[in-house]
């Protein structure tokens, strides 16, 4: 059964440094990753989604990397600002319908 | 062009009540998605429609039933609340690209 991991659970950064997220999971077999990020009360909105042939995919100030051999991707959010604070999940597409599996997600902080 | 919604956005129920979650998506999707997510689990998946007319089981199916109405709705049932359906149920929907659009989801507590 694929399990998908990120750690640390929460991180509290001073504004204008970079972040960066780890998602890990158990089986190499995936279709895509997807990160979300997920404000408090809120529903999950996507950020980047990579295929699983590729290496990486940017947007702004964000860029998400997949090694999927060695079943890990890390999320890097250059010049955090006090609006990122958010938790932001990672999840892996296990099957042609659509299936994901999450993670817990990363709580993050940035501080002033 | 509202997304996904979802309703109610809050509910009480008490043990062995019954209610439908409603979800509505206006993309013209084919897939929709039924998750609940606790404290510190992520999201799993509870119920999934790969086009209208079909559903099927995700991880965690027991206590609820789904109803793919048409295209746009697909409903949430708990025929018999449990405390332990207490939890936060988001609704997504996937069209032919790869992203899921989720709802704002419906914070259930069951007492």
């Amino acid at each position: 059964k694929q399990e998908v991991t990120q750690i640390p659970a929460a991180l509290s950064v001073p504004e204008g440094e970079n972040l960066v997220l780890n998602c890990s999971f158990t089986d190499s077999a995936i279709y895509n990753l997807q990160w979300f990020r997920q404000d408090p009360g809120k529903g999950l909105t996507s950020l980047l989604l990579i295929q699983s042939s590729q290496r990486e995919q940017t947007s702004g100030r964000l860029n998400a990397s997949l090694d999927k051999s060695s079943g890990r991707s890390t999320l890097y959010i250059a010049a955090s600002q006090p609006g990122d604070s958010a938790t932001y999940l990672c999840a892996v597409k296990t099957d042609s319908w659509g299936k994901l599996q999450f993670g817990a997600g990363t709580q993050v902080v940035v501080t002033p | 062009n509202a997304g996904v919604t979802q309703t109610p956005k809050f509910q009480v129920l008490k043990t062995g009540q019954s209610m439908t979650l409603q979800c509505a998506q206006d993309m013209n999707h084919n897939s929709m998605y039924w998750y609940r997510q606790d404290p510190g689990m992520g999201l799993r998946l509870i119920y999934y429609s790969a086009s209208e007319g079909t559903t099927d089981k995700g991880e965690v199916p027991n206590g609820y039933n789904v109803s793919r109405l048409n295209k746009r709705e697909f409903s949430l049932r708990l025929e018999s609340a449990a405390p332990s359906q207490t939890s936060v149920y988001f609704c997504a929907s996937r069209g032919n690209q790869e992203t899921q659009y989720f709802g704002p989801g419906t914070r259930l507590l069951v007492l």
